[in-house]
């Protein structure tokens, strides 16, 4: 069965912090990792996805991310974080043989104070 | 610009009674999805499709039908209302890889 876990439900840094969001998957096959971001009121939008090569992988508005299979984790950061960061962050895992079906982790709410 | 709409955005309805939420995509994406989303369960799969004329049972199909009758539109459709359907409906489309897009959401009231 995949899992995702997001283990922090809220996390709060001031405006120009960097900030990881963090993200753990179970899975034993080959998989799909992606992150999205859902500001207040609106639908989730898709940040960056990985599914082989570079396990660094740049997203939109300065996110990346970094795959580690030893760690089965696929953790965000940004280096310097804008008020317009402020949102509820998901992590996703996909099958790689069964691609339709996305598991969303619960997400994390980024609150980032001027 | 490509996009995933949804009509309408806000809905009350009586329990019992009928709704159908729409959904459109100008991506020209095969799969198509639809999901609640409730404070403490996030995002929860109703039903999604593989193209015109499929629907498929996702992991919470109970009370809810689909229909797909083109590669742009998808509606659920929820014959009876009950106050647990009171939720966000969020459509999607996508080619898979974990790579979806996401409409704006329907906020659906059923009292």
């Amino acid at each position: 069965t995949q899992t995702v876990s997001q283990s922090d439900a809220h996390v709060t840094v001031f405006e120009g912090d960097s900030v990881e969001l963090r993200c753990n998957y179970s899975y034993g096959g080959s998989i799909y990792l992606s992150w999205y971001i859902q500001h207040h009121g609106r639908g989730l939008q898709f940040l960056l996805k990985y599914y082989s090569g570079n396990p660094v992988v740049q997203g939109v508005n300065g996110f990346k991310a970094e795959f580690s299979k030893s760690d089965s984790s696929f953790h965000l950061r940004k280096a310097s974080v804008h008020w317009s960061d402020s949102a509820v962050y998901f992590c996703a895992v996909s099958d790689v043989t069964n691609a339709y079906k996305v598991i969303f982790g619960k997400g994390t709410h980024l609150h980032v104070l001027p | 610009e490509a996009a995933v709409t949804q009509s309408p955005r806000n809905k009350v309805a009586v329990t019992g009674g009928k709704v159908t939420l729409s959904c459109n995509q100008t991506n020209n994406h095969n799969n198509m999805y639809w999901y609640r989303q409730d404070t403490g369960h996030g995002l929860r799969l109703i039903h999604y499709s593989y193209g015109a004329g499929s629907t498929e049972k996702g992991d919470i199909p109970d009370g809810y039908k689909a229909s797909r009758p083109s590669q742009e539109n998808f509606s659920l459709i929820l014959e009876l209302a009950t106050p647990s359907q009171t939720s966000v409906y969020f459509c999607a489309s996508g080619e898979g890889g974990a790579e979806q897009y996401f409409g704006p959401g329907t906020r659906l009231t059923v009292l």
